[in-house]
């Protein structure tokens, strides 16, 4: 079983719309979760980081439930310019900031 | 301030080649990391290092060798190239070991 797991979609919806993404881990050591956004061809840049409260940026929602393992991403009102694949990310202890990344999953606003 | 550079942005080896990608940042950041990343697959840790003159293996470090003699480089050597080697590079840096981690624009590697 993978570390991280997503759903690899691809997600295609109309602008406007309401998507959520899910991610599981299986490391219950795992001490913090992040997104991550990779659009084509370009280096991954994190998005925002998962709290267990929950939190919010804008148009997006994160969430973390350590008793299920698992977390996810809302995106409200997308918009075209969320065309991207979203990598769900774990960090693990080890002193190096060990990150597990999930494959991805992509995601394709059309108008 | 560039952040994290990286070169080079594409190159074609042969079989049995040898090259090293390049990677720096301006940051003044410890912890540096090189990653692989396949089609349609997560990213994969291939060298890490804690500061200079520190490096250590990651989850795939077969075929590859790195070295940090100054805090700003951090380049990783393929010496034998091979096929199952191809795929896109991607260096990163942080400050700490609990920071984000930034990185570089990548290197597409295809081994022929």
């Amino acid at each position: 079983r993978k570390e991280v797991e997503q759903d690899p979609g691809p997600f295609n919806v109309p602008e406007g719309a309401t998507v959520a993404f899910n991610c599981t881990y299986s490391n219950s050591a795992s001490q913090s979760f992040f997104w991550y956004r990779q659009d084509c061809r370009k280096e991954p840049k994190l998005l925002m980081s998962v709290y267990s409260s929950g939190n919010e940026d804008g148009r997006f929602t994160a969430q973390l439930n350590r008793a299920s393992q698992y977390i996810s991403l809302l995106i409200r009102d997308s918009k075209l310019s969320d065309s991207a694949t979203y990598l769900c990310v774990g960090a693990f202890s080890g002193g190096y900031n060990k990150l597990i990344f999930g494959a991805g999953t992509r995601l394709a606003v059309h108008p | 301030n560039a952040g994290v550079t990286q070169t080079p942005k594409f190159r074609i080896l042969k079989i049995g080649q040898s090259m090293t990608l390049q990677c720096t940042q301006d940051m003044n950041h410890n912890y540096m990391y090189w990653y692989r990343q396949d089609p349609g697959m997560g990213l994969k840790l291939i060298y890490y290092s804690v500061g200079a003159g520190i490096t250590d293996k990651g989850e795939v470090p077969n075929g590859y060798n790195v070295s940090r003699s100054t805090t700003e480089d951090f380049p990783l050597r393929l010496e034998l190239a091979a096929p199952s080697q191809t795929s896109v590079y991607f260096c990163a840096s942080t400050l700490g070991s609990q920071e984000t981690q930034y990185f570089g624009p990548g290197t597409r590697l295809l081994v022929l």
